[in-house]
């Protein structure tokens, strides 16, 4: 039983396509997040749902939209995407109000 | 803002060693602190925690100690081994919110272990 999946592993797109990501986590958990790891392996949060309710943006562009259609699940969706979008891309989830979180294996984004 | 900082790698060491990887916080409050390990290919995989000052998370012969004093949570290990090569990252969340709770994360350190 896996915690928390993505899909797909990995992508390989043009420039100015669109895509989504998606992630489902059967924990039980309130609150999921997205978060990006670059070329150099630095992490950093985009997103956090509570309820299906956008609680965090980082500072994110709006060519980024995550959607929550419930609790388990919080898609990613991107617009436009452009070369510096390449990354891996990793969901998450905990309790709400907790701090553990649990990752997904991540999704490998490559823009070409 | 909150900020977590971890010794630059990659580090290199022979099996059986003994493992130090350093990392430092700036954060208000009372943040709970965190070691990830990231093998090759896969996602984060919590290894270690501590909730609050002087204590001490451990798992699988790691541990880290909450040092409030010098805003440290260091990870050690007594003797490494090859399997152990992987990346390691720390963070910190401050918690105690209902709307969840982001955690910042340091650079990670690469560790190579060599038999």
């Amino acid at each position: 039983d896996t915690a928390v999946s993505q899909t797909p592993k990995y992508l390989v797109t043009q420039m100015g396509n669109d895509k989504s990501i998606k992630c489902e986590q059967n924990l039980g958990h309130d609150t999921m997040y997205w978060y990006k790891q670059d070329s150099k392996k630095f992490l950093k949060i985009m997103f956090s749902y509570n309820n299906k309710e956008l609680i965090i943006n980082e500072t994110v562009p709006n060519r980024f939209s995550p959607k929550s259609p419930d609790k388990a699940h919080l898609n990613l969706h991107i617009n436009s995407l452009e070369l510096g979008d390449s990354a891996v891309y990793f969901c998450a989830s905990s309790r709400q109000g907790g701090t553990e979180q649990y990752f997904g294996p991540g999704t490998r984004l490559t823009v070409t | 803002g909150d900020s977590v900082t971890q010794m630059e790698g990659p580090v290199t060491l022979s099996e059986e060693a003994f493992l130090t990887i350093n990392c430092t916080y700036t954060a208000t409050g009372y943040p709970s602190l965190f070691w990830y390990v990231q093998y090759p290919g896969e996602g984060l995989q919590l290894l270690l925690k501590a909730t609050k000052a002087d204590d001490k998370g451990s798992n699988k012969g790691f541990e880290a100690t909450y040092r409030k004093e010098t805003t440290s949570f260091h990870l050690e290990k007594g003797s490494v081994q090859v399997s152990d090569s992987a990346v390691y990252f720390c963070a910190l969340s401050k918690g105690g919110s209902n709307a969840g709770n982001m955690l910042t994360f340091g650079g990670g350190t690469r560790l190579m272990v060599k038999p």
